[in-house]
């Protein structure tokens, strides 16, 4: 069955810009999480959906929102970009129950430059 | 602050022989741990798991320990293989979140030399 696919896999943007990126989960998975990778930082968590309702949050500023649609894909939208912004955004996708498998199954990324 | 820390940024070990990758933790809520790894342009793949109620959990040539007074959890390689060159992620969740919502460490890179 097909991967978690994220779109665009790199685009490059300006300070001041606003970047929208789109997940589209393994299918039957309703739980679409973002994670952040950044060097040195590792994979930071952004926000969790599932059934169309954001179920779990990170510590990122009100720039950073997310969304999920009814057939479970989801985007997220960063706000008036910053340097700092540049990094590798994971999406993540799982079955959604919780239950600590912790299995996610995640895309390839979008790498996003803010220049 | 970091929940979950991956001190050594980098290992480099010779193939056929084990390769250990630690990690620590500070929230003693956490009781569910991972290890996945990945490689260049490619998303994490998920590797092996523990819950806290273990000490050790394997899956053919990956083990990894848990030792909770310490905080402390390794994976280990035994044979490295150098299709193991990638970077190893280790991650803990709570029961409270799931596994919807992972802390990840900043990750090591496994180099195998041949």
């Amino acid at each position: 069955k097909a991967g978690v696919t994220q779109t665009p896999r790199y685009l490059i943007k300006t300070r001041g810009q606003q970047v929208t990126l789109s997940c589209s989960p393994i299918s039957g998975h309703r739980s679409v999480s973002w994670y952040q990778q950044t060097p040195g930082q590792g994979l930071q968590f952004l926000f969790e959906y599932f059934s169309e309702t954001q179920r779990n949050k990170g510590n990122f500023p009100g720039r950073f929102s997310g969304r999920q649609f009814s057939n479970s894909r989801s985007e997220m939208n960063v706000s008036t970009l910053e340097l700092g912004d540049s990094a590798l955004y994971l999406c993540a996708s799982s079955l959604g129950v919780k239950v600590n498998t912790g299995e996610l199954f995640f895309g390839e990324g979008s790498r996003l430059t803010v220049l | 602050d970091q929940q979950v820390k991956q001190n050594s940024p980098s290992l480099s070990v010779q193939e056929g022989r084990i390769s250990i990758l630690n990690c620590d933790y500070t929230n003693s809520m956490f009781d569910y741990f991972l290890w996945y790894k990945k490689y260049p342009a490619e998303g994490p793949t998920f590797l092996i798991s523990i819950s806290s109620i273990k000490d050790k959990n394997e899956d053919g040539r990956f083990t990894v320990f848990l030792n909770k007074s310490a905080k402390h959890l390794s994976l280990h390689i035994v044979p490295s293989q150098p299709g193991d060159s990638a970077v190893y992620f280790c991650a803990a969740s709570d029961i409270f979140q799931g596994a919807q919502k992972l802390v990840f460490g900043q990750g090591t890179r496994l180099t195998i030399n041949p």
